[in-house]
């Protein structure tokens, strides 16, 4: 079954740590993002990666971190430095190394700060 | 002016009806447009691709006003298993810009 998989799936933090999400795809695609949704809002880009070893900043960069050292994987680190990190964080990925090709998404995965 | 708008509803409309979402956006070099489905508490899931001739897919049919800038989406005979939130995608090349997303309920 080829898809994206994010873990965990549910994640508490207490403030002032760092937390790393995972996001690994087997669909054999070149482009990866990073998005953040807000209740009752759209997604906002945090990061997006169009090929191994190369990624570029998003809308709201400030406080998160990646890293793209394989073609499947692109995990994010939330830092302490993001003011506001609870929200829905979605993993998505592209065909081609274009970014405005359609993105498949994972399931998510939903960040609480205590 | 927000670079794409869409009216959040809620779209309450009865089971077997016709209903029509509308997408303005703002730059006129954009590329692209997508139209994405998102359940309660779930992924975006995309829905259709828009194409420049306009595209159907069963009871959904999807088309592009460049003059006007913005996309639509008509969903007829609507299904209980509409219910959901419909975002729309627009690309200008360097970018990926999502709607806020417009809240469709189906009542039997």
């Amino acid at each position: 079954d080829g898809g994206i998989t994010q873990s965990p799936k549910y994640l508490f933090r207490k403030e002032g740590q760092n937390v790393t999400l995972s996001c690994e795809q087997n669909l054999n695609h070149d482009a990866m993002y990073w998005y953040r949704q807000d209740p009752g809002q759209g997604l906002r880009l945090i990061y997006y990666s169009q090929i191994v070893n190369d990624f570029q900043k998003g809308d709201i960069a400030e406080g998160y971190s990646v890293s793209r050292e394989k073609k499947e994987s692109f995990p994010l680190t939330v830092t302490s430095a993001q003011k506001n990190p609870t929200a829905f964080y979605l993993c998505a990925s592209s065909i081609g190394r274009v970014i405005y090709n359609e993105q498949f998404f994972g399931p998510g995965t939903r960040l609480t700060v205590l | 002016r927000k670079e794409v708008e869409q009216d959040p509803g809620p779209f309450n409309v009865p089971e077997g009806a016709t209903v029509a979402f509308n997408c303005t956006y703002s730059n006129s070099a954009s590329q692209s447009f997508f139209w994405y489905r998102q359940d309660c508490r779930k992924e975006p899931k995309l829905l259709m691709s828009v194409y420049s001739s306009g595209n159907e897919d069963g009871r959904f049919t999807a088309q592009l006003n460049r003059a006007s800038q913005y996309i639509s989406l008509l969903i007829r005979d609507s299904k209980l298993s509409d219910s959901a939130t419909y975002l729309c995608v627009v690309n200008p090349r360097t970018k990926i810009i999502f709607g806020s997303g417009t809240r469709l309920s189906i009542r039997p």
